[in-house]
């Protein structure tokens, strides 16, 4: 059962193009992640918020910044994007207070042409 | 930081055998130690966690260990099924309230028929 939503579920754009990928979740979690899985499949935090509020912000290149309008939404935003921006970013939640569950939505595959 | 190693990379194994995976961490501060599970073209499923607070956690056919002095965690699964196919990834947390999974490489888990 999906609860952690992520649109859209594939883009391809070409160097230099601006994308933004959202995520919205249902579970009532008051914190929220971006990671970054390459084609090798390692995976990557970029972002965690809690409760609107940036906690976490890992080394990533500045053309990527997180936007939060409430606690449920998370979404992504890429700046003039290059191709080893291609992957598949994953968003998550979580409760908050300290480590816990992690719930990731299905993912967004970003393809830089 | 933290850096968690996943020592076997792939993994295969004939149904009904067991399986075993195993991690190390190194920062002796992570005290959540999760597990997650990604089949073909999906995204992460959570299998099974671990807390330090504990050794060992089990849940129907999967146990997790964890070995705080020598930095290691392992997932066992029993009787497998080729469903159990996938690639799992281990992780590990600290506990504050940022969450932020620090996750292994992966392992490649095939279950022969």
């Amino acid at each position: 059962e999906t609860a952690v939503f992520q649109t859209p579920n594939y883009h391809v754009t070409q160097v230099g193009n601006e994308v933004s990928f959202n995520c919205k979740q249902t579970l009532g979690h008051d914190t929220m992640y971006w990671y970054k899985q390459d084609s090798k499949k390692l995976l990557k935090i970029m972002f965690s918020y809690n409760n609107k509020q940036l906690i976490v912000n890992e080394t990533v290149p500045r053309r990527f910044s997180p936007q939060s309008s409430d606690k449920a939404h998370l979404n992504l935003r890429i700046k003039s994007v290059e191709p080893e921006d291609s992957a598949v970013y994953l968003c998550a939640s979580s409760t908050p207070g300290g480590p816990d569950t992690q719930y990731f939505g299905p993912g967004t595959r970003l393809l830089v042409l | 930081g933290e850096k968690v190693e996943q020592h076997e990379s792939t993994l295969s194994v004939r149904e009904g055998d067991s399986a075993v995976i195993n991690c190390t961490y190194t920062d002796t501060a992570s005290s959540y130690f999760p597990w997650y599970k990604q089949e073909a073209g999906k995204s992460l499923h959570f299998v099974i966690d671990i807390r330090s607070n504990v050794d060992r956690k089990q849940s129907q056919r999967l146990t997790v260990l964890l070995d705080k002095k020598a930095k290691r965690f392992s997932l066992h699964i029993t009787a497998t099924q080729p469903e159990d196919s996938a690639i799992y990834f281990c992780a590990a947390s600290k506990g504050t309230n940022t969450g932020k999974l620090t996750f292994g490489d992966g392992t490649v888990l095939t279950v022969k028929p």
